[in-house]
């Protein structure tokens, strides 16, 4: 079963306007992270922010924030006042905590949403 | 403030040819991993390094991969006989210390690797 999934391969937003980017997670642990990235054309991985499962208030970065709904097992990304330099590629991914120290404490990674910011 | 840097960018070589990849990861960071993505896919993991150590290895790395950090600082991921499978973008990500759920990964450009 995927751990991470987003269900919109491709997104259009008008410039100045809000969109939200799903994410679904699937883990058993009851501590992980989530972290939403941006990857433009260029390649590189950008962090954009974090959301602890155990962190109460939902996370926000500037024009970012998260809609954290524990329960639903979602980590949905806002971005707020689209901006042109918005349009990339966006990915949620988890972390989760490893029961044993020294053990890999790698990204699982979603399939990604394309977001595309019309002027 | 200097970020995550590997070398090459790009990488064409053919099939059955050897490549060498390098990692340079943020300075005080003890933690390093690697990526690979395919077109329209998000990253997949394929190894970790705590300081020199290889700790952890992912079934997707066969043994014709290999990686190094010799004393904890740069990285490499050696690539022998390559395939065409190989065809990918290869992404290092490096990291401060245990801070538990919250450590965060940071990302170099990657180097895209093309095998004819």
């Amino acid at each position: 079963a995927q751990k991470i999934t987003q269900t919109q391969p491709g997104m259009f937003v008008q410039e100045k306007e809000a969109v939200t980017l799903d994410c679904t997670y699937d883990t058993s642990d009851q501590s992980y992270g989530l972290f939403w990235y941006k990857q433009p054309s260029s390649g590189e991985m950008i962090f954009l922010i974090y959301q602890g499962s155990y962190d109460e208030q939902n996370a926000t970065e500037g024009r970012y924030s998260l809609n954290f709904q524990k329960a639903r097992k979602s980590a949905n990304l806002v971005i707020s006042a689209s901006q042109l330099g918005d349009s990339a590629m966006y990915f949620c991914a988890m972390r989760e905590v490893p029961a044993l120290s020294g053990s890999a404490r790698q990204l699982t990674f979603g399939s990604g949403t394309q977001l595309t910011v019309l002027p | 403030d200097t970020g995550v840097s590997q070398n090459p960018r790009h990488k064409i070589t053919k099939r059955g040819q050897n490549v060498t990849f390098r990692c340079d990861p943020i300075s005080e960071h003890n933690r390093l991993y690697w990526y690979r993505q395919t077109l329209g896919q998000g990253p997949e993991f394929l190894t970790y390094f705590q300081n020199e150590a290889q700790l952890e290895k992912s079934r997707l790395l066969s043994d014709r991969f290999s990686a190094e950090r010799p004393k904890g600082s740069f990285s490499t991921l050696e690539i022998q006989r390559t395939e065409q499978g190989d065809s990918a973008m290869y992404l290092c990500a490096s990291s401060l210390g245990d801070r538990g759920r919250k450590e965060t990964q940071y990302f170099g450009p990657g180097t895209r690797l093309l095998v004819l």
